[in-house]
């Protein structure tokens, strides 16, 4: 089935400090795949995506690209604040079994940045 | 925009209460979802709906039923409250299977 593994947090920073996050995924077929974060108190927001391999999707500084070499989607941000602190998701939306592109989760990587 | 509201922020309820938690979202998406959140195990589904009165079960289905009787709302159903469905509880929408999804706000049950 599908799957997608995140570094375990939290992850601790410096402001201004480069941030990565590593994401891989196991899927069925040619995935897309999405960052989402939760900043504290709230639910989910779509942070980026990508839909094909290559493809780079970008905000608010943060990037990741499709790896499909290596089933990967690392996030990345050259110099973070702390408002970027949150919990950070990797996903991604694939067929499963009768084709209903139910989205797969990570864990979640809670970023902690100090001024 | 895309809003996705959720009928509390906060709940207490006692062990054994029915409880009813409600998701409204107002683009007319076809697909919406309910999941719970707990520390260290991210999210799990427990149940979703492809369109009015259809809905399909998660991976942790077990103490919960659904209700989608209208496209903009679905209702998450505890029939008997135990203590370990304390959690946070996310719903989301998605206008198709091809599109990404918008959370709500999400609901604090606790249990007691």
């Amino acid at each position: 089935g599908n799957s997608v593994t995140q570094m375990e947090g939290p992850v601790t920073l410096s402001e201004e400090a480069f941030l990565t996050i590593n994401c891989t995924y196991t899927a069925t077929g040619y995935p897309s795949l999405f960052w989402y974060v939760q900043y504290p108190g709230e639910g989910l927001q779509l942070l980026l995506k990508a839909t094909k391999a290559d493809d780079k999707g970008s905000n608010k500084g943060f990037e990741a690209t499709y790896r499909k070499e290596t089933t990967s989607f690392h996030l990345e941000k050259g110099s973070v604040q702390v408002s970027d602190s949150a919990v950070y998701f990797c996903a991604l939306r694939a067929p499963a079994t009768g084709g209903s592109y139910i989205p797969t989760f990570g864990r979640g990587t809670s970023l902690i940045v100090h001024p | 925009d895309v809003k996705v509201t959720q009928s509390s922020r906060y709940l207490v309820k006692r062990t054994g209460e029915k409880v009813f938690l409600e998701c409204v979202q107002d683009m007319d998406h076809e697909n919406m979802f309910w999941y719970r959140q707990d520390p260290g195990l991210g999210l799990r589904l427990i149940y979703f709906s492809y369109d009015v009165k259809m809905k399909e079960k998660g991976d942790i289905p077990e103490g919960y039923s659904v209700s989608r009787e209208k496209k903009e709302r679905f209702s998450l159903i505890l029939e008997s409250a135990s203590t370990n469905q304390t959690s946070m509880y996310l719903c989301a929408s998605r206008l198709d299977r091809g599109y990404e999804q918008y959370f709500g706000p999400g609901t604090r049950l606790t249990v007691t």
